[in-house]
């Protein structure tokens, strides 16, 4: 599975948008980006992924350049509760196992 | 539908026991992972397997450790004759199988204490 880079730590104002890079220079054709988060040590959560097109859910938005060396995972509306490790991840297809990185600390302050 | 279910959530166990820790998939979901993280560390994979079978095992230690998914029942982690430095936080993921466009989801884990 290709490397990603993310930067250590990260600061975000409560209400302001979040802006997490992933580098993945490395990135294969068929394999996808996934963001998780682990809060507190708690079970990683799945927040979305995708290929090659930008894709949005509930939580969250995921944008990756056209040359898919990159990507930025975007939550829209910072919260406390979205104080977070965040990893970016990338992998062939589904059913492959994910291998995490030392992800990116988001401190969401008020 | 429930979760990735895990259990205990916590357990202690003297240096030299067995450990044994449960995962139940989601409902439909066939493939399971497990993964261990150690105090202040990262996510680190140990198991991959599907129903019967042991598709993925790079990560597990050679001695003491495995892992079984029965037709039947829960996927097993078992730690023989712990030590110290096996105390972490281990946490199982499950899928559906592969041809469905989906991701893995996380149990919460149990936290095991050696002493």
């Amino acid at each position: 599975d290709a490397k990603t880079t993310q930067p250590p730590s990260m600061d975000c104002a409560e209400g302001r948008a979040a802006n997490l890079p992933c580098n993945h220079s490395t990135i294969s054709g068929n394999e996808y980006v996934y963001w998780y988060r682990q809060i507190h040590s708690q079970g990683p959560q799945y927040i979305i992924h995708g290929l090659k097109n930008n894709e949005t859910n509930e939580m969250a938005s995921l944008i990756i350049t056209e040359d898919r060396k990159s990507s930025t995972l975007i939550l829209p509306h910072a919260t406390l509760r979205d104080t977070a490790v965040y990893y970016c991840i990338v992998r062939v297809g589904y059913g492959n196992k994910l291998v995490f990185g030392a992800g990116t600390i988001l401190r969401v302050k008020s | 539908n429930a979760g990735v279910m895990q259990n205990p959530r916590h357990l202690v166990r003297r240096r030299g026991q067995e450990a044994r820790l449960r995962c139940s998939p989601m409902k439909g979901h066939s493939h399971v992972y497990w993964y261990r993280q150690l105090p202040e560390e990262g996510l680190k994979f140990m198991v991959y397997l599907q129903k019967e079978n042991i598709i993925d095992e790079s990560g597990m230690p050679k001695e003491r450790f495995s892992a079984e998914f029965p037709k039947e029942g829960p996927s097993i982690l078992r730690i023989q004759q712990v030590v110290r430095g096996d105390s972490a936080a281990y946490f199982c993921a499950s899928s559906p199988p592969i041809a469905l466009n989906t991701e893995a989801f996380f149990g919460q884990g149990t936290r095991l204490t050696v002493v």
